[in-house]
């Protein structure tokens, strides 16, 4: 069972365009939806988090949305540049985050020039 | 450095054979985590270690998969008789005991069976 539903799997954007990663969730008890971002060769490293008490999070060029009710929430990436070509993982968990990290597939995102 | 450290980084064995993996997490850290990921599945949960308490062996996906923490510190990941499908990247992980929830992820170490 897939706790963790990420489309698209793979996604193109020109540069400076917008990069729009979806996920969905099932079990209610999750209250604390990360993402993360994984270059080649490298381990993924914590881009940003949101706790379901607030809609939205931003941090510079990335937003996190956070849908409750219709358990989704996404990662929206402005001005996309080719530096941020990498893997993205959404990822949840219970008990604000003590608890083991359940990932979803992962999108492979490439921006182009 | 002060992340987390990994070994081997590329291990190729052949099947039916025993491999050892080692984490090293940053010092400090309560929490360790393994995960594997295989090409198109994401992360895949393995294990949970987190102080003195009993871990968490809920992902292990088979009785040829162990792990152990000593001392706190050091973890070894061992799969017994391995089979072709256990080929992937081994990601450990280790985390602070608190509830920012971030995780420190290693480089990994890729596993090849032949």
């Amino acid at each position: 069972q897939q706790q963790v539903k990420q489309s698209p799997q793979s996604l193109i954007v020109q540069k400076g365009g917008i990069s729009i990663i979806n996920c969905a969730y099932e079990n209610t008890a999750f209250d604390y939806f990360p993402w993360y971002q994984q270059f080649p060769g490298k381990g993924p490293a914590l881009l940003i988090a949101i706790r379901p008490d607030v809609s939205e999070k931003k941090e510079g060029r990335f937003t996190i949305s956070f849908n409750k009710s219709a358990k989704q929430f996404s990662l929206h990436i402005m001005d996309s540049q080719p530096g941020d070509s990498a893997t993205y993982f959404c990822a949840a968990s219970g008990n604000s985050g003590n608890t083991p990290l359940v990932f979803g597939k992962g999108t492979r995102l490439s921006v182009i020039a | 450095g002060a992340g987390v450290s990994q070994s081997p980084s590329n291990k190729v064995t052949e099947k039916g054979k025993d491999v050892e993996l080692r984490c090293d997490p940053i010092s400090g850290h309560t929490a360790l985590y393994w995960y594997r990921q295989s090409l198109g599945q994401g992360l895949e949960f393995l294990i949970y270690f987190q102080g003195n308490s009993a871990p968490d062996k809920s992902g292990l996906p088979s009785d040829r998969f162990s792990a152990e923490r000593t001392g706190g510190s050091v973890s070894t990941l061992t799969i017994q008789r391995t089979q072709q499908e256990d080929s992937a990247v081994y990601l450990c992980a280790s985390s602070t005991d608190s509830n920012t929830g971030e995780l420190f992820f290693g480089e990994g170490s890729r596993l090849t069976v032949l």
